[in-house]
This record gives C-alpha cells, structure tokens and sequence, in this order.
C-alpha cells in the first residue's frame, strides 16, 4: 500500500516563508510522479495551486512556488498572509490511473 | 465556467446503496477523464474512481474496489458513482473532479483542475 506522507501541520508567522512537504514512505518522489497541491479552506472543495511539480495553476499568486527538495515535493509559500492559514493537499499520480493523496497539512498562520 | 454539480447523498444504513451523480456543463465533457475523490468529516482527501471519457478505461482504490462503481453518460454530461455495501468507513463528503489534461490519466497535464462542491454521504444504522 502506497502511503504520502505530510507533515500533519505547520506554523508560519505573518510574512514569513514555509515549506511543506509531500513524501513516499517508501521511495522518492520524483517529477514522474507528477505531484500537484491543493488548498483548502472548511466548508470548500480544494483549489489547485501547483502541478507537475512547479507550474502555478491559473490565478495563483506567485507567492506559492513547487519544486522537488530532496527526495520529496514541496510547496513554498512566501511572504505568508492569514488567508493562507488552511489546509493544504498534496497527490502523486501512481501510473495506471491511479492516484494517492497525503493526508494533509494544517497551516497556521500566527 | 465550468461547473460540476453533484447530487443524490443522503443518509442511508450499513449495507445499502446510493447513486451518486454529477452533472457538468462549461467544457466538452466527451474529452476529459472524470473522477470522484471522498473527504471523511475531518480528514483529508481520499481518490475513489476514474473513467476514462470513453469510459474504456476504468480505475479503483482498493477501499471500494468491488463495491463501488463509476459510470458516465456522455449525451448526458453526467458522471455517476454506484455505491453498494456501504459501511461507516464510506460517510464522507464525495467530489466530482474534472482531470484537467485530457481523456486519459497520465495525459497532458497531470492534475485534477475542477471541483464540485460536493454531496454528503452518511452511513449510519
């Protein structure tokens, strides 16, 4: 069973920068695994914020950049603001259709 | 705009079924691979079910492999999720979820670009 893995949560003062993190407990990620992340605030469905690893999704601000840190994906935001203050999402496509999601990481802002 | 619309949750007891359907507008849906993923109240994500958009290619997670099963009209726009033997493990808040790089998984770009807003799904005696 294919387990991704996230820090379960994560502070960040206003205006500073954070890195979350999306990895495989057995393996590296890779861009072959075409990691996207997803943000989401209660009540609302996510919103995609990177794919592919680094490209931002249309509207995204530029805050929000992806790449490939060591054997996992990440997810910086910078210049942290409170609205940012959710959950965010991380998938890896698998092959074969199908695709596994990490359980998640609580941002707090403060 | 595109909109996916999901509708048929409700309540229902350990070991029944529900039918789940979506219904979209705002792109070709003939094109595009469709899935459901579920949310359990409090917890993450979890990817349920793809079809392809000619529907010939169909894909599971192991927790309704068997029974669950996805569909799609495509004169209609609709994506459907039979659910069978259903247990608590399975209340959760399903999503339909439009893929956003084409008719296959694993086909241009690689994510999934738009959500419903979802349907509660509750099991309980």
């Amino acid at each position: 069973q294919t387990v991704v893995t996230q820090e379960p949560s994560f502070s960040v003062s206003p205006g500073g920068t954070v890195t979350l993190t999306c990895g495989l407990r057995s393996g590296s990620v890779s861009t072959n695994y075409y990691p996207s992340w997803y943000q989401q605030t209660p009540g609302q469905p996510p919103r995609t914020l990177v794919y592919s690893t680094d490209s931002r999704s249309s509207g995204v601000p530029d805050r929000f950049s992806g790449s490939i840190l060591g054997n996992k994906a990440a997810l910086t935001i910078t210049g942290a603001q409170a609205d940012d203050e959710c959950d965010y999402y991380c998938v890896l496509y698998m092959g074969g259709g199908i695709w596994v999601f990490g359980g998640g990481t609580k941002l707090t802002v403060l | 705009e595109v909109q996916l619309v999901e509708s048929g949750g409700g309540l229902v007891k350990p070991g029944g079924s529900l039918r789940l359907s979506c219904a979209t507008s705002g792109f070709i849906f003939t094109s595009y691979n469709m899935n459901w993923v579920r949310q359990a109240p409090g917890k993450g994500l979890e990817w349920v079910s793809s079809i392809s958009s000619s529907s010939a290619y169909i894909y599971y997670a192991d927790s309704v492999k068997g029974r669950f099963t996805i569909s799609r009209d495509n004169a209609k726009n609709s994506l459907y999720l039979q659910m069978d033997s259903l247990g608590a493990e399975d209340t959760a808040v399903y999503f339909c979820v439009k893929y956003a790089g084409g008719a296959v998984p694993g086909s241009g770009d690689v994510y999934f670009d738009h959500w419903g807003q979802g349907t509660l799904v509750t099991v309980s005696s």
